[in-house]
């Protein structure tokens, strides 16, 4: 089974801070993706990446950047966190280069930002 | 870009209960998924289904891409059921419809 990992469920962090989300998957998949879910809005792409060390912006990149150094981790980082940015973050995978396969979502990080 | 349309937004079932769900596309798609968002917020993956039938269980799904549309078929249900249920389609990225919530009763 595919496992999708982020660092974790809950962070309350303060309005400037600067905070990294991480997600890990374990299947060797080529892409990943970090989403914001909000009430109303439904889930939104931030960023995808699909490659190490590649990354394209999705719908919403403004106040985000990301990082994938390796293959198994994407990371999102938040350079000085905003109360609009208090949001559940959910990070996913997907196993080929091609667009329109299966997608596997991680637990979420419900982030607070103070 | 490709609108995605649920239906109904809200459901409340009896346990015990068949249901079904629905998700229309505007356009074509090379991928669609249906998810269930339990109460923690897990998406958990249900169906791969860009076209045909599949089922799992009590649930099937039946995609028919010609008619850009998709219908989740819930039988039998069980409060465990109870969550959000989610579609989505990519056409050039993935596109989440914004949710049918299930309710479903003892």
């Amino acid at each position: 089974d595919v496992k999708v990992t982020q660092s974790s469920r809950y962070l309350v962090k303060r309005t400037g801070e600067k905070v990294f989300l991480e997600c890990v998957q374990d299947m060797d998949h080529e892409n990943m993706f970090w989403y914001r879910q909000d009430p109303g809005l439904g889930l939104r792409l931030i960023y995808f990446s699909y490659d190490v060390k590649m990354k394209e912006k999705g719908d919403i990149p403004e106040g985000y950047s990301v990082s994938r150094e390796k293959k198994e981790r994407f990371s999102l980082i938040l350079e000085s966190a905003s109360t609009n940015q208090t949001s559940m973050y959910l990070c996913a995978s997907s196993r080929s280069g091609a667009r329109g396969d299966e997608q596997f979502f991680g637990p979420g990080t419900r982030l607070t930002v103070l | 870009g490709i609108q995605v349309e649920q239906s109904p937004p809200d459901l409340i079932l009896q346990e015990g209960a068949n249901s079904t769900l629905r998700c229309n596309f505007s356009d074509s798609v090379n991928n669609l998924q249906w998810f269930h968002q339990n109460p923690w917020g897990q998406l958990i993956n249900l169906f791969y289904i860009p076209s045909g039938t599949k089922q799992n269980g009590r649930l099937s799904a039946t995609t028919v891409a010609t008619e850009r549309y998709s219908l989740l078929y819930i039988s039998s249900s069980q409060t465990t059921d109870s969550g959000v249920y989610f579609c989505a389609v990519e056409h050039n990225d993935m596109r989440f419809g914004a949710g049918t919530r299930l309710t479903v009763k003892p």
